[in-house]
């Protein structure tokens, strides 16, 4: 079963503006991050952020953490057309090994 | 070169016959993992492995079986392929779990 949900699940935004996609789950977790995929590709890490942290950036990323609120936002400034593509969050939860991830914001940064 | 490979890259095969998907890595990690994913659904878990000697199902490991042949080797087989289990399937590993995993390039797979 899904854990994370995306929110929205399609965004579509010019070059130079932000992208801001949320992520809701449901139940504790260790951590919580987001993974890019490039239509058809594979999976690439950004971000995890723990259960212990609120705020945390990587470049143009800035993810917050609400676990009061169970949600996460991940936001990308200044977007570039090479930022098209779907973005996943993933929870790690607590007691359990594995990552469980949404069903992805497709996004796309139009030139 | 790659750090997490998948073979074959692409594959159509029939209803009935058995398929075997292998996933290699270089990046000395004990976790293993096997996902499919189709449009709209997200990433599965069909099955994990933490060690040679630890295989785990997954939420979805109906139809298909793993090998850990060494800690470096993961294959996944559809033991008889229907329509249904036509979909993208990830190879992934971690170091740590659940901490960041690393994902092959994916095996699209048809079946007529």
């Amino acid at each position: 079963s899904q854990q994370g949900e995306e929110d929205p699940q399609a965004l579509s935004i010019q070059e130079g503006e932000n992208a801001t996609m949320n992520c809701s789950y449901k139940t504790s977790i260790n951590n919580l991050q987001w993974y890019r995929q490039n239509s058809g590709r594979g999976l690439v890490h950004l971000i995890l952020i723990r259960s212990n942290e609120r705020e945390k950036h990587s470049g143009r990323l800035r993810v917050t953490l609400d676990t009061s609120k169970k949600s996460s936002s991940l936001l990308i400034t200044a977007s570039r057309a090479a930022d098209t593509a779907s973005y996943f969050c993933a929870t790690g939860q607590g007691g359990s090994e594995k990552l469980v991830f949404g069903k992805g914001t497709k996004l796309t940064v139009n030139p | 070169d790659a750090d997490v490979t998948q073979t074959p890259r692409n594959r159509i095969t029939k209803t009935g016959k058995r398929i075997m998907l292998e996933c290699s890595q270089t990046k000395g990690h004990d976790r293993m993992y096997w996902y499919r994913q189709d449009p709209g659904l997200g990433l599965r878990l069909i099955y994990y492995s933490f060690d040679v000697k630890d295989i785990n199902k997954g939420e979805i490991s109906d139809g298909y079986s793993v090998s850990r042949q060494a800690q470096a080797k993961f294959s996944l087989s559809l033991e008889s392929a229907i329509p249904n289990q036509t979909a993208l399937y990830f190879c992934a590993t971690s170091d740590l779990a659940p901490d960041e995993q690393f994902f092959g390039p994916g095996t699209r797979l048809t079946v007529l």
